[in-house]
């Protein structure tokens, strides 16, 4: 059974750079069959859709993150990472990654998620 | 790109069904047939149950069915059990390989 493992500091200063990588085992990132995700959400409230990745390299971004947002892949580790930008305390989240298959419109299984602070 | 909508509560009785709406615009939900259902407890990652609108992965309760009328879709659960307590989110595919979610709606099964 495929699974995802997502990791990083769980600390971010204000203006800094948050970075989290996902480790995806069981399965290959290299599948032609899949794109991977990166989902956010606030303490207390819903999900933010960040940007997908597929094995090639080719992204999508949310245009509201997109000038802040860098999802990458590493076919050699099986992992994807994402990188955002001159965080803020808005930014504080617990960030999942996911899969989400080409044949299939939705994100069919996902990270436990990890709690990110961005506080100084 | 703004979020869906969702009611913030619904409740219910065990044995009543609940009918959950995610209402969207002609750029996201009306334009396709790509709304899923996520069903999310405390503290848990959230789990598909719902996916191009009415389609049920393989495992979920056929308690759950989704349905789509213009630009609302809605998530119907049957037979609630006091396990459905959840949050719910619907997400919908909005064109040009991007995606919106609803902000979530909170399930009380009485």
């Amino acid at each position: 059974q495929l699974q995802l493992q997502e990791s990083g500091p769980g600390l971010v200063k204000p203006s800094e750079t948050l970075s989290l990588t996902c480790t995806v085992s069981a399965g290959s990132i290299s599948s032609s069959s899949y794109y991977w995700a990166w989902i956010r959400q606030p303490p207390g409230k819903g999900l933010e859709w960040i940007g997908s990745i597929y094995y090639s390299g080719n992204t999508y971004y949310n245009p509201s993150l997109k000038s802040r947002v860098t999802v990458s892949v590493d076919t050699s580790k099986n992992q994807f990472s994402l990188n955002l930008s001159s965080v803020t305390a808005a930014d504080t989240a617990v960030y999942y990654c996911a899969r989400h298959p080409t044949v299939m419109v939705a994100f069919d299984i996902w990270g436990q998620g990890t709690l990110v602070i961005v506080s100084a | 790109q703004s979020a869906l909508t969702q009611p913030a509560s619904v409740s219910g009785s065990p044995g009543q069904s609940i009918t959950i709406s995610c209402t969207g615009t002609s750029s996201d939900v009306g334009s396709y047939n790509l709304v899923s259902w996520y069903q999310q407890h405390p503290g848990k990652a959230p789990k598909l149950v719902i996916y191009e609108g009415s389609k049920r992965p393989s495992g979920v309760s056929n308690r759950f069915s989704g349905s789509k009328s213009g630009n609302t879709a809605s998530l119907t659960i049957s037979g609630l059990q006091a396990e459905d307590e959840a949050a719910y989110y619907c997400c919908s595919y909005a064109g040009s390989t991007t995606w919106v979610f609803g902000g979530g709606t909170k399930l009380t099964v009485l």
